[in-house]
């Protein structure tokens, strides 16, 4: 069974920095790629970033292009989201998923970043 | 970015009726490998988004017939053809064919 437990959010300020992270278990997770999509509270969904098995490919929504940064140890069978200079609009519940052709197929249950002075 | 239109944007059904969500794309979503590149998503109250259909027919692991998605091209419809009171929530409806993938502002469907 999938299992994707994410971890990191929380609250910060404008322009701070933060990383989340997203624990794999149950495939083999070099061999997926995984993508990262937001939930503005109370509003609908937006992919947000992914990247391939390897970690040489990545993709980015224009939103944060130039200020996150998607990774992944595939040794640790984890994935990371680099935020930085974030926004009041970054503020949302952030899911990983596994993927395949960078659609998001099995989510992990989301983590709230939350940008306020 | 492809623009997704949903509609209606809420929907109450009496269990056992059909309900029907309808999307439409912006930019039509065949690829030149012959597939369509449309998923429906639902997301119940409280939870995560769950895949229901990839390209715009088939169903995802465990997703009950009672769900059938259809369509080409830039209109494609998700029908529930007798609902029950575990299929409230928000639909998606995502396209998958040019990055970056974009969502349906949602559909939510509430049992009367």
């Amino acid at each position: 069974e999938v299992q994707l437990l994410e971890s990191g959010g929380g609250l910060v300020q404008p322009g701070e920095s933060l990383r989340l992270s997203c624990a794999a278990s149950g495939f083999i997770f070099n061999t997926y790629a995984m993508t990262w999509v937001r939930q503005a509270p109370g509003k609908g969904l937006e992919w947000v970033s992914a990247i391939s098995g390897s970690g040489d490919t990545t993709y980015y929504a224009d939103s944060v292009k130039g200020r996150f940064t998607i990774s992944r140890d595939n040794s640790k069978n984890t994935l990371y989201l680099q935020m930085n200079s974030l926004r009041a609009e970054d503020t949302a519940i952030y899911y990983c998923a596994q993927a395949i052709r960078w659609v998001p197929v099995s989510w992990g249950q989301g983590t709230l970043v939350t940008v306020s002075s | 970015d492809i623009v997704m239109t949903q509609t209606p944007l809420s929907l109450s059904v009496t269990p056992g009726q059909p309900a029907s969500i309808s999307c439409k794309s912006s930019q039509s979503l065949l690829h030149s490998d012959g597939k369509t590149y449309l998923y429906w998503y639902l997301q119940k109250p409280g939870q995560s988004p769950q895949l229901l259909m990839y390209e715009v027919f088939t169903r995802f692991s465990g997703v009950p017939d009672r769900f059938s998605g259809s369509g080409s091209g830039t209109d494609f419809t998700l029908k529930i053809s007798r609902v029950e009171a575990e299929d409230v929530g928000v639909y998606y409806c995502m396209q998958g064919i040019h990055l970056p993938y974009t969502f349906g502002q949602g559909t939510k469907l509430e049992i009367k």
